[in-house]
């Protein structure tokens, strides 16, 4: 049974750092290109970061591009993301969510752990 | 890279087809067919509803069809259920390799 839980939120400063876990399993992660999606409350999707299967190639969305990082571990099946800088705006719910099958599309997603960044 | 456009709400009683057109430019929806679509309940996570334009993943009914036609990609469901009511999202490709989100449509079923 496929399975993605992401840890790791919770409340923090504006200006502070936070970093997120997303453990994988089910599914051969070593094999599928990963991603964070977020989504502030009330408000749509938003796509924050990918990282290929290997993590030899990363893109992050402008908003985040400078502050925030995306990486893999395939030994250990997870990815993080470490967020830097954090500012108000950055308060979202943030979702793992894996590319296994095709290209381009998010198949299997977290549950989404909620970051609420405040003073 | 701009949202792609949905509309906010679309409505339609059981039975019935209702139809989601999600709007962007060649530089996403038109010059790739790499356009998926999303089902979200409240406090839910998304589930993929529709991947590359028209293929749906196991275990999602083909009440659930999508096509494209130059920058407007469309979601329908036919055959409108209670169990439908919820909100939809596109996503595609955009060029640099980023994916960009529509902005969201509620379903509402009468």
């Amino acid at each position: 049974q496929i399975q993605v839980v992401e840890s790791g939120g919770g409340v923090v400063q504006p200006g502070r750092s936070l970093r997120l876990s997303c453990a994988a399993a089910g599914f051969i992660f070593s094999r599928s290109a990963m991603n964070w999606v977020r989504q502030a409350p009330g408000k749509g999707l938003e796509w924050v970061a990918l990282i290929s299967y290997d993590g030899s190639n990363k893109n992050h969305a402008d908003s985040v591009k400078g502050r925030f990082t995306i990486s893999r571990d395939n030994s250990k099946n997870t990815l993080s993301l470490q967020m830097d800088n954090l500012r108000a705006d950055d308060t979202a719910v943030y979702y793992c969510a894996s590319n296994t099958v095709g290209d381009w599309n998010l198949d299997y997603w977290g549950q989404g752990t909620l970051v609420t960044i405040s003073s | 890279q701009s949202a792609l456009t949905q509309p906010p709400s679309a409505s339609g009683s059981p039975g019935q087809s209702v139809t989601i057109s999600c709007t962007g430019t060649s530089s996403d929806v038109g010059g790739y067919n790499y356009v998926s679509w999303y089902q979200q309940y409240p406090g839910k996570a998304p589930k993929l509803l529709i991947y590359e334009v028209s293929k749906r993943p196991s275990g999602v009914p083909d009440r659930f069809s999508g096509s494209k036609s130059g920058n407007t990609a469309s979601l329908t469901v036919s055959g409108l259920q209670a169990e439908d009511e919820a909100d939809y999202y596109c996503s595609s490709y955009a060029v640099n390799n980023k994916y960009v989100f529509g902005t969201g449509t509620k379903v509402t079923v009468l």
